[in-house]
């Protein structure tokens, strides 16, 4: 399977537990994105990386989350202290360079869905 | 601010309906770009259409086909002789000048029934 894949693809954590969420893009793709979404919402963005670069990040994404991209490959989602607010899918995309290939064509994984008790 | 707002929360049709989805959007871009996400049951957000802001040409792409208008900031998008496979969630995003992210709507599920 060559798309994107998130593991795991579901966590149960107790409020005040970190959880890691990893994704790996398609291979030939150097934008990586991260959003959440939640029931009964549009995804939201949280951060991207180009190559190993995190570019952007939301004010979404408070302290107690970090993002990572080591050497441009995967990217790993970590939150600390979860908090019962950060009960969610959080989605993973890859795509291309920007314009002029394919603006705005991203490359989702199933998600990661994360219930925190 | 980047808004996108999908009025239509649910819709329910019979298989072979035609079903229009409805989107506008808020933005003080000149440059910017409009799609169409998928997102069915398994969870992944499959890419549909896009369509430039400088680009009002409405399209027909197979059983898809999109009205944009930007005098009224409206994405309009149709699925023509719908399937019981087209059940899904429908999410309509919207891309600023740098395409760095897209800020999406929050949905429409569409119901197809045999």
């Amino acid at each position: 399977d060559t798309g994107v894949s998130q593991n795991p693809r579901h966590k149960i954590t107790k409020r005040g537990q970190n959880v890691t969420f990893r994704c790996d893009p398609i291979s030939e793709h150097n934008r990586l994105y991260w959003y959440r979404q939640t029931l009964g919402q549009g995804p939201e963005f949280l951060t991207y990386f180009q190559n190993e670069a995190q570019l952007e990040k939301s004010r979404l994404l408070s302290d107690r989350f970090s993002a990572e991209r080591p050497k441009g490959s995967f990217s790993t989602l970590e939150i600390q202290r979860t908090e019962q607010g950060d009960s969610a899918m959080y989605l993973c995309a890859s795509s291309f360079p920007q314009a002029p290939i394919n603006p705005g064509e991203l490359f989702f994984g199933e998600g990661s869905r994360l219930t925190v008790l | 601010a980047q808004k996108v707002t999908q009025a239509q929360t649910e819709i329910s049709v019979v298989e072979k309906e035609d079903v229009t989805l409805d989107c506008v959007y808020e933005t003080r871009d000149t440059t910017y770009y409009l799609f169409w996400y998928k997102q069915p049951p398994s969870g992944e957000l499959v890419f549909l259409i896009r369509r430039n802001s400088f680009d009002e040409q409405n399209e027909i792409s197979g059983r898809y086909s999109w009205n944009f208008q930007k005098s009224t900031s409206s994405f309009n998008f149709t699925i023509t002789a719908s399937q019981v496979v087209d059940s899904a969630v429908y999410f309509c995003a919207l891309s600023e000048t740098g395409f760095q992210k897209l800020v999406f709507g929050t949905g429409t599920r569409l119901l197809v029934s045999p």
